[in-house]
């Protein structure tokens, strides 16, 4: 099946740590995101990018960081300098910039 | 940057009744995308939109690109239990930038 995994769907860490996310597609679709939601709220873009070894800064990049060095892949770090890390992270993929984008599962982020 | 108006941000409604919601924005889109996000998954593409004017339905949904290019809305016929969850439009600009909407949360009493 073609499609968007994220893991782990939950994820638990300490204050201070460093945590990254997955994200992989087989979709062959050149574009990827990061967004983030809170709770009753809508998306916010972190990061993206449209091609490999190349991403730029959405909305909310500060304490993020990301690297596309496969196509298929666009792991999401969050930084402990990051101040409310706990949110629900989703991953995205279009065809191209432009395209219609396509979700992954989402990944809950806890941190105690 | 762009914004994106969704209304209404909520609907309480009785199953079998119809629902409508709509975007709205002061910039133009060539594309306009409605998607429906279940309670802890990702959101899922309903419909997508690429003409000032067109009607597109997918089952009970139905989803119109604004003649003006600003606006689109989403109606939904005859609501179901299932179709509890909240919904985000989304618009493309001409510089490829997508833009989401607030989103609508619909309950439905049964």
């Amino acid at each position: 099946d073609g499609g968007i995994t994220q893991s782990p769907k939950y994820l638990f860490r300490k204050e201070g740590q460093n945590v990254t996310l997955s994200c992989e597609q087989n979709l062959n679709h050149d574009a990827m995101y990061w967004y983030r939601q809170d709770p009753g709220q809508g998306l916010r873009l972190i990061y993206y990018s449209q091609i490999v070894n190349d991403f730029q800064k959405g909305d909310i990049a500060e304490g993020y960081s990301v690297s596309r060095e496969k196509k298929e892949s666009f792991p999401l770090t969050v930084t402990s300098a990051q101040k409310n890390p706990t949110a629900f992270y989703l991953c995205a993929s279009s065809r191209r910039e432009g395209y219609e984008q396509f979700f992954g599962p989402g990944t809950r982020l806890t941190v105690l | 940057g762009q914004q994106l108006n969704q209304s209404p941000q909520s609907m309480f409604i009785q199953e079998g009744e119809d629902v409508s919601m709509n975007c709205t924005s002061s910039s133009i889109f060539n594309t306009w995308l409605w998607y429906k996000q279940d309670p802890g998954e990702g959101p899922v593409l309903l419909i997508a939109l690429y003409k000032a004017g067109e009607l597109t339905s997918n089952g009970r949904l139905t989803a119109q690109f604004g003649i003006t290019r600003k606006d689109s809305f989403l109606n939904i016929s005859a609501s179901i239990p299932s179709d509890v969850g909240i919904y985000f439009c989304a618009g493309i600009n001409a510089g490829n930038m997508l833009t989401f909407g607030g989103g609508t949360r619909l309950m439905v009493k049964p």
